[in-house]
């Protein structure tokens, strides 16, 4: 069974940093693309960023384009969100996501609140 | 990145079909056959309902269907059932290599 665990989310204060992880098994980790999608509260969907196989290749959404960094450890099947320079307008689920094209497994997401 | 365009509010009453739209422009939906749907329930992640335009994955109701013409696809309810009310998104790969999602549609069964 496909599993995906996201953690690391909290408050975060605008400027400040946050990394999430999403730790994934049921699966072989490094066949798949991963992403991060982000849902701030009572809103829509927002794709965030891709993630190929090896790690070798990155997508940003524009609005974290210089802020979000994405990466993963095929070794620990970990994939990882590191936020700098924290909005408020980044408040959001962000939830961990397999695949590229077909979003067809999600994790539960982590809620980030970003305020002073 | 401007969101795909959804209708806010789409309803009807059990046993009838609805349709929810989304317009998109020719860098996304009219772009490639790469159009997917999400149901997502309050409290609860997305779940993939179409992919490719009108594929469904394995374990996903024949009730619904979906079809992509110029930059709008379309998704289709049909047999419309209590469980079916939730919030609705489409989503599509553009030109950029990026994703965009729809502005969704919340769903009401009379």
């Amino acid at each position: 069974e496909v599993q995906l665990l996201e953690s690391g989310g909290g408050s975060g204060q605008p400027g400040g940093s946050l990394t999430l992880s999403c730790a994934a098994s049921g699966f072989t980790f490094d066949n798949y693309a991963m992403n991060w999608v982000r849902q701030a509260p009572g809103k829509g969907l927002e794709w965030v960023s891709t993630i190929t196989l090896t790690g070798l290749t990155t997508y940003y959404a524009d609005s974290v384009k210089g802020r979000f960094t994405i990466s993963r450890d095929n070794a620990k099947n970990t994939l990882y969100l590191h936020m700098n320079s924290l909005r408020v307008e980044d408040t959001a689920v962000y939830y961990c996501v397999r695949d590229v094209r077909i979003f067809q497994y999600w994790g539960r997401g982590t809620l980030v609140t970003v305020s002073s | 990145q401007s969101a795909l365009t959804q209708p806010a509010s789409v309803s009807g009453s059990p046993g009838q079909s609805i349709t929810i739209s989304c317009t998109g422009t020719s860098s996304d939906v009219g772009a490639f056959d790469y159009v997917s749907w999400y149901q997502q329930h309050p409290d609860k992640a997305p779940k993939l309902l179409i992919y490719d335009v009108n594929k469904r994955p394995s374990g996903a109701s024949y009730r619904f269907s979906a079809s992509k013409s110029g930059n709008v696809a379309s998704l289709t309810i049909s047999g419309l059932q209590a469980g079916d009310e939730a919030d609705y998104y489409c989503s599509s790969y553009t030109t950029s290599n990026t994703y965009v999602f729809g502005t969704g549609t919340k769903v009401t069964v009379l």
